[in-house]
């Protein structure tokens, strides 16, 4: 089944404790992104990957890193979480860029 | 920049037609329309492309004017499936690749 899998799924940490948050996609696409979404604002792209080794920033990259050494992951890290990162996160792929995105599941994150 | 959507919500009866306008102040590549369900996950919609075209499927469609930077999303006889909040996301300006989404528009219908 073609997807796009995050883990986890809810994750409750401490400020400044690094974690990483998941996505794997086995639909052999190019492009993925990461979003966070909080009520009101929408969904707010953090950092996008255009292939393998590309990676570029989003609106709202501070406090966030991300690699993309293989084709089907793409990990969101947070080195030193903050209450303020406290969000939605989904991870979406497309076959490229400006084509259709599959979204994973979401991670509720709660920092406290 | 966000683009603004307007409005910010809508509330329908079965049956009845509505339309989400989605605005960008910079010049446009392409506008991505999403629907997210309380809940769930955004699901794709339709992409236009610059060039000022018009898409549909089913009783949903959506147009582009590059020109004025605006894309409407068209729902026509609603159901009650078409419930949830639905967003615009535009590529354009300098950023290729960079995906930025609207607030949403919540759409509410009711039997």
């Amino acid at each position: 089944e073609a997807q796009v899998t995050q883990n986890p799924r809810y994750l409750i940490t401490v400020t400044g404790k690094k974690l990483t948050v998941t996505c794997s996609q086995n639909m052999n696409h190019e492009y993925m992104s990461w979003y966070r979404q909080d009520p009101g604002l929408g969904l707010r792209q953090i950092y996008y990957s255009m292939n393998v080794e590309v990676t570029d920033k989003g609106d709202v990259p501070e406090g966030y890193k991300v690699s993309r050494k293989e084709k089907r992951n793409f990990p969101l890290i947070l080195e030193s979480p903050s209450p303020n990162q406290t969000s939605l996160y989904f991870c979406a792929s497309s076959l490229v860029r400006g084509y259709e995105a599959f979204f994973g599941q979401g991670t509720r994150l709660t920092v406290v | 920049q966000q683009p603004v959507q307007s409005p910010q919500a809508v509330i329908l009866r079965e049956g009845e037609d509505a339309v989400i306008n989605c605005s960008s102040s910079k010049a446009l590549y392409s506008v991505h329309w999403y629907r997210q369900k309380h809940g769930e996950a955004p699901v794709f919609l339709m992409i236009l492309l610059k060039g000022g075209e018009q898409k549909g499927h089913d009783k949903i469609s959506a147009s582009f004017n590059e020109k004025k930077q605006q894309s409407s999303l068209y729902l026509t006889a609603s159901q009650l499936s078409y419930s949830g909040t639905y967003f615009c996301g535009t590529e354009g300006g300098t950023s290729y690749g960079k995906l930025t989404f609207g607030q949403g528009t919540i759409l509410t219908v009711h039997p």
